[in-house]
């Protein structure tokens, strides 16, 4: 069954410094998809980032990186420069197969200090 | 571009009443998907429709949920005979179906539901 693995359930960072947040997943299928997404106070999941299994390079977008080990099944969310807006729960989720349901993880919470 | 629309945004109701939720998907989106979420936890999914199909049902989504996309459009979410257990927040999202792995789900602000 696949699964999702978050192990940080709150993290604090300083204005203007990196922070990563972990993930881990399990499955068996060789063709699946990664995904961070953002949900602040309002409740909105905001999509940031997308990796796929057969991806060589580790996926960026603007401030977000995802750093993925695919034999560690691991793929991690990097937030460069953090901001007070970057203030929110970050979930990870897997997409498996034909695509469809998302599996999400429990959520990490962070939170950013000025 | 719009975005993902659901109404109403809260929804307090006493138990055993029915409730009825409704989502808007992005236009050109052919999948609607209904999650449900309560504090502290991330997302479960319950359902989803391609057009006005509904291919998958999760086993979290009793004889008193039933969820309709009649004309492939917009869809809607009913509760029946409301439990306290319902109270959570209830998450539409859509997408273009890929059949591969990158299918990007867009989210709207979802439906908080309190049954007192």
């Amino acid at each position: 069954a696949q699964k999702i693995t978050q192990t940080q359930p709150g993290m604090f960072v300083q204005e203007k410094e990196a922070v990563t947040l972990d993930c881990t997943y399990d499955t068996s299928d060789q063709s699946y998809g990664l995904f961070w997404y953002k949900q602040p106070s309002s409740g909105e999941m905001i999509f940031l980032i997308y990796q796929g299994s057969y991806d060589e390079q580790n996926a960026t977008e603007g401030r977000y990186s995802l750093n993925f080990q695919k034999a560690r099944k691991s793929a991690n969310l990097v937030i460069s420069a953090s901001q007070l807006g970057d203030s929110a729960m970050y979930f990870c989720a897997m997409i498996y197969n034909q695509g469809g349901k998302l599996i999400f993880g429990q959520g990490t919470e962070l939170s950013v200090k000025p | 571009d719009t975005g993902v629309s659901q109404n109403p945004r809260h929804k307090i109701t006493k138990r055993g009443q029915n409730v009825t939720f409704r989502c808007d998907p992005i236009s050109e989106h052919n999948r609607l998907y209904w999650y449900r979420q309560t504090l502290g936890q991330g997302p479960e999914f319950l359902t989803y429709f391609q057009n006005e199909a509904q291919l998958e049902k999760s086993r979290l989504l009793s004889d008193r949920f039933s969820a309709e996309r009649p004309k492939g459009s917009f869809s809607t979410l009913e509760i029946q005979r409301t439990e306290q257990g319902d109270s959570a927040m209830y998450l539409c999202a859509s997408s273009l179906a890929t059949g591969a792995p990158n299918e990007k789900l867009f989210f709207g602000s979802g439906t908080q539901l309190s049954v007192l």
